[in-house]
């Protein structure tokens, strides 16, 4: 089974900072991937960034970065330079087999953009 | 073809009734999945359809819960005798099998209130 830990309930960041999304996570299988999901009010889910398990590099994806730390099963997400779009949930999940057969999310964080 | 479309979007019933939701997934993706989301935590896994075929029920999918995807294309969730406890957001996601690396695409859900 997997699990994925998000510790951060809320998180307030003024406009222009970066900011570092944390995620924890657990599996016993050597091959998987982990996501990072923003989920808007209005409820949809939209991709951020993944990185697979044997990714030797750390995924970014224009402001968004994972700071993958293999040996201490973490993918923190890093938006650099945040604007006020950013406000949202933020949601860390894992797959394994590559996520095909369904994603474990964490429980989010809700991030809030201060002008 | 603009995205994954789920219809309604939010559904309110009185508790015992039978609710219906549909998901039209992105065309060209064979791979359709399943999700609720309650208040305050991330989407879990309810179940997954490979072209037309069921290939993985969550524990959480019940007796009173069905889902089919009679010709591959679109899919349905029915949920029978529904019970307070179902009031959620639904998510339906699709995907191209070999190609999850780039995560799912989401629908923006159906909320469903049962009073």
């Amino acid at each position: 089974a997997q699990k994925i830990t998000q510790t951060q309930p809320g998180m307030f960041v003024q406009e222009k900072e970066a900011v570092t999304l944390d995620c924890t996570y657990d599996t016993s299988d050597p091959s998987y991937g982990l996501f990072w999901y923003k989920q808007p009010s209005s409820g949809e889910m939209i991709f951020l960034i993944y990185q697979g398990s044997y990714d030797q590099q750390n995924a970014t994806e224009g402001r968004y970065s994972l700071n993958f730390q293999k040996a201490r099963k973490s993918a923190n997400l890093v938006i650099s330079a945040s604007q006020l779009g950013d406000s949202a949930m933020y949601f860390c999940a894992m797959g394994v087999r590559g996520g095909a057969d369904g994603l474990t999310f964490g429980k989010g964080t809700h991030l809030i953009i201060q002008p | 073809d603009t995205g994954v479309s789920q219809n309604p979007r939010h559904k309110i019933t009185k508790r015992g009734q039978n609710v219906t939701f549909r998901c039209d997934p992105i065309s060209e993706h064979n791979r359709l999945y399943w999700y609720r989301q309650t208040l305050g935590q991330g989407p879990e896994f309810l179940t997954y359809f490979q072209n037309e075929a069921q290939l993985e029920k969550s524990r959480l999918l019940s007796d009173r819960f069905s889902a089919e995807r009679p010709k591959g294309s679109f899919s349905t969730l029915e949920i029978q005798r529904t019970e307070q406890g179902d009031s959620a957001m639904y998510l339906c996601a699709s995907s191209l099998s070999r190609t999850v690396i780039n995560g799912y695409t989401f629908g923006s859900g159906t909320r469903l209130t049962v009073v």
